[in-house]
């Protein structure tokens, strides 16, 4: 059975400081595929990334980075100096199909404050 | 851009009330999930649909049914409401590419 754990759940940092964001996941399959998203105070829920099990390559977009490292199972999300506009719940989630059977299973999210 | 879109946005229920949410997409999205979002629990697949006419169970299906006539829609109702389904209710639709893309969500109390 898939897994995602997220053991932080609340973050708290000041304005311009860099942020981590862990997310480690369990599963047997060789293929699968790693989500994040945000939920901001308004409540909808916001894709940022999909990332598959072949590619190990980082990312960035802009202030967002992710860090993929199959060794350790852990798909890592970091924010660079980062703004009062960042603060929301971040939900890293797994699937291990893709098409008809992509279910997502979601982490608990953790709660990020970004104070001026 | 509509995307999809959740009715109705809140709602109060008395326990043994029935209710249907509608959930509409526009993108042409062959599979459409229910979740339900509680505190500390992140969101819970309810039930999914791989195709027009096709349902499936998820992770937490008691209590609720679905149905998916038209492709565009997926209907999640509660049949007898109790208090343990006081919940945020989000659908989402995905393409083969299986990125899911989330309405607002419903805020549901059952009293």
């Amino acid at each position: 059975a898939q897994k995602v754990t997220q053991a932080q759940t609340e973050i708290s940092v000041v304005e311009k400081e860099d942020v981590t964001l862990d997310c480690v996941y369990e599963t047997r399959d060789t293929t699968y595929y790693l989500f994040w998203y945000k939920q901001p105070p308004s409540g909808e829920l916001v894709f940022l990334i999909r990332r598959n099990s072949f590619d190990e390559q980082n990312e960035i977009s802009g202030r967002y980075s992710w860090n993929f490292q199959k060794s350790t199972s852990s798909f890592n999300f970091t924010i660079t100096a980062s703004q009062v506009v960042d603060s929301a719940v971040y939900f890293c989630a797994l699937s291990e199909e893709s098409g008809a059977n992509s279910k997502l299973t979601f982490g608990k999210g953790i709660t990020l404050s970004v104070r001026p | 851009n509509a995307g999809v879109t959740q009715t109705p946005k809140f709602r109060v229920l008395k326990t043994g009330q029935s209710m249907t949410l509608l959930c509409a997409q526009d993108m042409n999205h062959e599979y459409m999930y229910w979740y339900r979002q509680d505190p500390g629990m992140g969101l819970r697949l309810i039930h999914y649909s791989v195709g027009e006419g096709t349902t499936a169970k998820g992770e937490v299906p008691d209590g609720y049914n679905v149905s998916r006539l038209k492709k565009q829609n997926f209907l999640l109702g509660l049949e007898s409401a109790a208090p343990s389904q006081t919940s945020v209710y989000f659908c989402a639709s995905s393409s083969v590419q299986n990125i899911q893309y989330f309405g607002a969500g419903t805020r549901l109390s059952v009293l």
